[in-house]
């Protein structure tokens, strides 16, 4: 069974600049959520994908904006880019849209 | 406001020294309780999850337990593997799998 995967492991952007990660949901999973933890914080949830379509966001500005495709795999993009967003941005997937959630290994993501 | 209140922030423990993690939490309505293990730069790996008062789990030296108002995550006889930050949090509900998360407690096991 495969674990869920993101790339890259590490990015470093500029200011204003637009950003896609990207997650591959563990096998048979079909929900992808993601997050963002700031240093030395929890995670913070940006949004969830269920089959395809949003289904729930947290206080994140629409310049964060997502996909999933058929496969399940789902797409973060963040558009102007800010200092503060540097984080570790966390993919989880669950088999449902209130299933257990299992985390990916995280994109290190760095805005100078 | 939904709220996850971890505490202590850090701790320290001898090998073998047995201790409790907290977890407090205010919600609306619990639909889940979660603890995950995080090691540095690495995503969180899931543990346990509680749904009900009195609810208990158990992971070889990890029990976690669950009351209307708080989760406590005893460690006995711990290891320097144990060594990471542990992160609680809840799902309130609604058809989404929004978890909020506690800041999380950064545990090191000295031998």
């Amino acid at each position: 069974e495969t674990g869920v995967t993101q790339s890259p492991t590490h990015l470093i952007k500029t200011r204003g600049q637009q950003v896609t990660l990207r997650c591959s949901s563990q096998s048979g999973h079909n929900t992808v959520s993601w997050y963002q933890q700031a240093l030395g914080q929890g995670p913070q949830f940006i949004f969830q994908y269920y089959r395809e379509e949003e289904n729930g966001r947290g206080n994140f500005p629409p310049r964060f904006s997502g996909l999933q495709f058929p496969n399940y795999s789902s797409e973060l993009n963040v558009n102007a880019l800010e200092l503060d967003d540097s984080a570790l941005y966390l993919c989880a997937s669950s088999s449902d849209r209130v299933g257990e959630q299992y985390f990916g290994p995280g994109t290190r993501l760095t805005v100078t | 406001e939904d709220q996850v209140t971890q505490s202590p922030e850090a701790l320290r423990l001898q090998e073998g020294e047995s201790s409790s993690l907290n977890c407090s939490y205010t919600v609306s309505g619990l639909r889940g309780l979660f603890w995950y293990r995080q090691d540095p730069g690495k995503g969180p790996e899931f543990l346990f999850t509680l749904y009900s008062a009195g609810e208990e789990k158990e992971k070889e030296r990890l029990k976690a337990t669950l009351t209307k108002k708080e989760s406590f995550l005893h460690i006995t006889a711990p290891k320097p593997e144990d060594s990471a930050t542990y992160l609680c949090a809840v799902r309130t509900g609604g058809a989404t799998n929004k978890l909020i998360f506690g800041t999380g407690t950064l545990l090191a096991v000295q031998p």
